[in-house]
């Protein structure tokens, strides 16, 4: 099992540049979740999909951001203008079922500066 | 919304027990977790208690929650240097998903020889 894999671990952009985060949750795990943490604000739940479709966007900051899952193995998280208060850690996590029971799996986050 | 509270900074000495102290404000039935998170790395989680209970035990590790005062705690025995981390204690949000998680903003446990 590889965990759930993040790509690029680091991403260097100029405010303006669009900008697409990727993930690939661990195999049969349902739903796939997006956090963001930064030091201001900490660990923030962006959007979370049941199944490849989207369930809760509400933690989205704004219409700059959007997320998609067109298979159950692949999800994007794009920001289109990128601004420098973007910066932050975004990290995706997946689980197997609904459950507290059920723990996320967290990968290891991409790290994003928008200058 | 709900907040989650913990202490930023925690120092200890190799082989000491640590305890870090988070409170939470949903006075509903709830899970709360604990994450570790190391540098460069993402949260894995630690622990995990329901909100009835009144302690857990699993190892190393020893989470202790009073209920009336909303207020959990996480003591690791015997610390070690690998133990430094950040730790992340965290509160489901209980709406439609389990995995929406209200984290605290982290406590950075420092272990030292």
């Amino acid at each position: 099992d590889a965990g759930v894999i993040q790509s690029p671990r680091h991403e260097v952009t100029e405010m303006g540049q669009e900008v697409t985060l990727r993930c690939k949750p661990i195999s049969g795990h349902d739903y796939l979740f997006w956090y963001r943490q930064t030091m201001m604000r900490g660990l923030e739940l962006l959007i979370y999909f049941n199944n490849n479709v989207p369930i809760d966007d509400s933690g989205m900051p704004e219409d700059r951001f959007s997320a998609k899952m067109p298979n159950a193995s692949f999800s994007t998280l794009k920001i289109q203008p990128s601004e420098p208060r973007d910066s932050a850690v975004y990290f995706c996590a997946s689980t197997l079922w609904d459950s507290p029971n059920s723990p996320l799996h967290f990968g290891n986050g991409t790290r994003l500066t928008v200058t | 919304g709900e907040d989650v509270e913990q202490s930023l900074f925690l120092s200890v000495r190799e082989g000491d027990s640590s305890v870090i102290n988070c409170t939470y404000t949903d006075s509903s039935s709830t899970y709360l977790y604990w994450y570790k998170q190391e540098p460069g790395a993402g949260l894995q989680l630690l622990t995990y208690i329901f909100s009835n209970m009144d302690m857990k035990q699993d190892q190393r590790l020893t989470v202790l929650l009073n209920k009336k005062d909303k207020h959990l705690s996480l003591r690791i025995a015997d610390t070690q240097t690998g133990d430094s981390a950040i730790y992340f204690c965290a509160e489901s949000i209980r709406t439609d998903s389990w995995g929406k998680l209200q984290f605290g903003a982290g406590t950075q446990v420092v272990v030292t020889p």
